[in-house]
């Protein structure tokens, strides 16, 4: 069962770029969460997508930042026009269940994609 | 607003040495509490995951626990090992927000051979 795909793992976009993160789940998993780590802090949750839906986008930039999660393919990650303080990792995690109360609600995280902003 | 404050933010311990990292949580209504592993540019790795309504879980040398009252968990490492050097990252999922995680900003262990 391999686990949370990302890709790409670098990215080196130039300010005014697009940049496009994928991921897909764990076989099984209908459930992601995007979380991004900025160099020397925490990770902050950003949005929590199933299905073509988005759940909790609460954590997301207002403006530039949009995620998808289509019936068909990974989960999206895209940054408009892209400026130096969107450099840090990005990470996907995906779970089988979402709502309190139903399963554990345990986390499993991917590598990450590290994007630099030139 | 949750906050998850991680203490020591970094720990340097001889081998063998037994550990103990902690974890203090501001808003005891949560519904579990995960701790995970981070190796430099890497991803996260689940070691341990307590549901609200259990004291501890154990798995080989590592024990947590979760005094949910006091906002508190520990995560014990006993006989480290140079293997376990990295940064060790404790998260609470809210009773009232789905699945989100709120994380601390981690304890970076070194483990001296």
């Amino acid at each position: 069962n391999a686990g949370v795909m990302q890709n790409p793992r670098h990215l080196v976009r130039r300010r005014g770029q697009e940049a496009r993160l994928r991921c897909s789940p764990m076989k099984g998993h209908s459930h992601v969460y995007w979380y991004r780590q900025l160099p020397e802090e925490g990770l902050k949750f950003m949005v929590y997508l199933q299905k073509e839906n988005i759940i909790d986008e609460s954590g997301m930039p207002k403006e530039r930042f949009s995620a998808e999660f289509p019936k068909e393919g990974p989960s999206i990650l895209r940054i408009q026009q892209v400026v130096r303080g969107d450099s840090a990792a990005y990470f996907c995690a995906s779970s089988p269940t979402g709502l309190a109360g139903v399963g554990p609600g345990e986390l499993f995280f991917g590598e990450g994609s590290r994007l630099t902003v030139l | 607003k949750q906050e998850v404050t991680q203490i020591p933010a970094a720990l340097s311990v001889p081998e063998g040495e037994n550990l103990v990292l902690n974890c203090s949580f501001t808003d005891s209504a949560i519904y579990n509490l995960q701790w995970f592993r981070q190796d430099p540019g890497k991803g996260l790795t689940s070691l341990l995951l307590i549901q609200s309504s259990q004291r501890e879980q154990t798995s080989g040398r590592l024990n947590a626990s979760l005094d949910k009252s006091s906002g508190r968990s520990t995560l014990y490492i006993a006989a480290s090992q140079p293997g376990d050097s990295a940064t060790y990252l404790c998260a609470v999922r809210q009773e009232t927000s789905g699945s989100r995680l709120t994380f601390g900003e981690g304890t970076q262990l070194t483990v001296n051979p």
